[in-house]
């Protein structure tokens, strides 16, 4: 199986700042990586799919980049809606297989 | 708009099987374009994929749990399926069902809201 590492597994931001989020595959996986959001008690939601597209209907604060086994998520400026968890997941091979989140916190 | 809703019981005993639907409205099942999965999440823990289904009915399972699962489809009734065997105090999680392109980047685009199974006698 691929194994996916996120960093860090938590952190806390002000508003406004600009926040990075890096996920490492034990293999080259291309640009097979997704990023999804999930807000507490809910249901992930997409934000990034084949490593640097936005998905439809998010803002545009978020972006990602990487191929390979290094990829980074990226919010520009930080919103109070942005509380969450955020998860990496490779699609280049079965079993698909998530990062282990990083969850999010407002100052 | 299409929606995914899980459905099933929320407390199964040790050893016995979960079964799971989710009824998939506002969009077709049985397109070509993508596959039907289970991904689920232990209490304060990550995610796990556990499977997926093609409009064919070909499958695809997490090694980790293959001896014990199985995914089916029903395109008359829109819905899909899980079952998960003998199932213990580890198996209790969210289970989300959720939609993934068949190719492109298979990411899962659409989800359900997820429903709670905990294991428990």
């Amino acid at each position: 199986d691929i194994q996916m590492t996120q960093s860090p597994s938590s952190l806390s931001a002000s508003v406004g700042d600009r926040v990075i989020i890096t996920c490492r595959a034990s293999q080259s996986i291309s640009r097979y990586l997704n990023w999804y959001q999930q807000k507490p008690g809910k249901a992930p939601k997409l934000l990034i799919y084949a490593a640097s597209s936005l998905q439809s209907g998010v803002p545009s604060r978020f972006s990602g980049s990487g191929s390979g086994t290094y990829f980074t998520l990226t919010i520009s400026s930080l919103q109070p809606e942005d509380l969450a968890s955020y998860h990496c997941q490779q699609s280049y091979s079965t079993p698909y297989t998530f990062g282990q989140g990083t969850k999010l916190e407002i100052k | 708009q299409l929606q995914l809703q899980e459905s099933g019981p929320g407390l199964v005993n040790p050893s016995e099987t979960l079964s799971l639907t989710c009824t998939v409205s506002g969009g077709s099942i049985s397109s070509s374009l993508y596959y039907w999965g289970w991904i689920r999440q232990p209490p304060g823990k990550g995610l796990e994929w556990i499977g997926s289904v093609f409009y064919s009915g070909t499958t695809y399972y997490n090694p980790s749990l293959k001896t014990r699962v199985s995914i089916s489809l029903d395109t008359s009734k829109s819905q899909f399926s899980l079952r998960l065997s003998s199932v213990t105090a580890a198996d209790t999680a969210v289970y989300y069902c959720a939609r993934h392109s068949s190719s492109g980047y298979r990411d899962c685009d659409y989800w359900g809201h997820g429903t709670l199974v905990t294991v428990s006698s």
